[in-house]
């Protein structure tokens, strides 16, 4: 997971609560990103942020909001407009220029109840 | 639209076999082809990725096969043990003038028997 940290590793909501997750990297990275997961199924790209004070929706954004203020941290707000909440989210980042891997945190399970 | 489609969902080896997981792809302006392999509760993490430029990359057990002209790629796993029973994701980015994004496979669940 090195070097990226995600918490809550457990995340409980009840309906119509906004909730955020964190993740947090010390590699220096420009880019960071965040996925959602479902059982059984790929990683859906929701936001990604090549640098601080910009992001950009990815595939499924509608739902969600995040910010960029500093270039170590990306927070996720899963807001009550999001359908279906409940899903794995995971956290990434990248170095933009020359590097493509991403490397992902550990994540955070959302269960909505 | 899936971009990257990977087969089989699932595949049970006997330990000291075989795994074989393929995946293809649409977009030619893909040029960096990793692989990820996720235990049950974690992120993944990097297995071992190539290029366009070579038709083979081999790291240990793991090997990557590529295709360019058929646009596909596949992961070998050559003496599978019980310890790489895991999801595989397959995944493609058209690099950093795209601020590297990757578009990922469904996922491979690789159970190897003992």
């Amino acid at each position: 997971d090195g070097g990226i940290t995600q918490s809550p590793k457990y995340l409980f909501r009840k309906e119509g609560q906004n909730v955020t997750l964190s993740c947090e990297q010390n590699l220096n990275h420009d880019a960071m990103y965040w996925y959602r997961q479902d059982p059984g199924q790929g990683l859906r790209l929701i936001y990604y942020s090549q640098i601080v004070n910009d992001f950009q929706k990815g595939d499924i954004a509608e739902g969600y909001s995040v910010s960029r203020e500093k270039k170590e941290s990306f927070p996720l707000t899963v807001t009550s407009a999001q359908k279906n909440p409940t899903a794995f989210y995971l956290c990434a980042s990248s170095i933009v220029a020359g590097g493509d891997t991403q490397y992902f945190g550990p994540g955070t399970r959302l269960t909505v109840l | 639209q899936q971009q990257v489609k990977q087969s089989p969902q699932s595949l049970i080896v006997q330990k000291g076999g075989i795994s074989i997981i393929n995946c293809a792809y649409e977009n030619t302006a893909f040029d960096y082809f990793p692989w990820y392999q996720q235990f049950p509760g974690k992120g993944p993490a990097l297995l071992i990725a190539i290029r366009p430029d070579v038709s083979e990359k081999k790291e240990g057990r793991f090997t990557i096969s590529f295709n360019k002209s058929a646009k596909q790629f596949s992961l070998h796993i050559m003496d599978s043990q019980p310890g790489d029973s895991a999801t595989y994701f397959c995944a493609a980015s058209d690099g950093p003038n795209a601020g590297n994004m990757l578009t990922f496979g469904g996922g491979t669940r690789l159970m190897v028997k003992p």
